[in-house]
């Protein structure tokens, strides 16, 4: 899987957008984008996947610059129960030897 | 999405003893995937379990401290042998999404080792 590199953490208060941008200059071509989003003692739910462009779903939006060489995760309007930690991952499973390689990940800190 | 069920949620183990932690797909799936997170890290893939063959292990983990049976489709275990405090930690299953790198997972069991 390509490396990723993404902030540490992040604070945000309740109604903002919060934006996290994932660095992924290795990206290769089959390489699909996708983060995940973990709360405390809980298993990691993916929440959007992209290859190019921008992908919206009823959780996130997800923003791919041509050169797709980073990629921003957007959650509009966020709540306190948007604090976790959220990863970026690029690769294909099949490419990757079916592994997935999770980084630090961000975490996200909601205040009211 | 699939659903991942794991058992148990969470346990206080004695050093030395053993633990035998289920996962059950609700569907059927070729390969498990099986996790450590220990405390305020990230996820660390300890080995893949598939159906009719032995397990294959990441570097750093063996089939003697983490052995793992795959008896069917929709179910694996994962057992963590002769526990020492420096095994507390998170432990996932998951399963491959479909694309990409779309995965889902079981809510984990903490593990804790005294």
């Amino acid at each position: 899987l390509a490396k990723t590199t993404q902030p540490i953490s992040m604070d945000s208060y309740e109604g903002q957008e919060v934006n996290i941008t994932c660095s992924h200059n290795n990206i290769a071509t089959n390489d699909y984008i996708t983060w995940y989003q973990q709360f405390p003692s809980q298993g990691p739910r993916f929440i959007i996947q992209g290859y190019k462009t921008k992908v919206t779903n009823e959780v996130a939006s997800l923003f791919i610059p041509a050169d797709r060489k980073s990629s921003t995760l957007s959650l509009p309007r966020v709540s306190l129960s948007d604090t976790a930690v959220y990863y970026c991952l690029v690769g294909v499973f099949k490419a990757a030897g079916n592994k997935l390689t999770f980084g630090g990940g961000t975490r996200v800190l909601v205040k009211p | 999405s699939a659903v991942i069920s794991q058992k148990p949620s969470r346990d206080i183990c004695q050093r030395g003893t053993s633990l035998t932690i289920q996962c059950q797909v609700d569907s059927q799936v070729t390969m498990m995937f099986w996790y450590r997170q220990q405390p305020g890290q990230s996820l660390t893939l300890i080995a893949t379990a598939n159906q009719g063959s032995e397990a294959t292990y990441e570097s750093g983990f063996v089939i003697d401290k983490f052995p793992i049976s795959r008896p069917n489709l929709t179910f694996s275990t994962l057992t963590v042998s002769n526990m020492s405090p420096e095994d507390s930690s998170i432990y996932l299953c998951s399963i491959f999404g479909g694309s990409g790198t779309e995965a889902f997972f079981g809510q984990g069991t903490r593990l804790t080792v005294v």
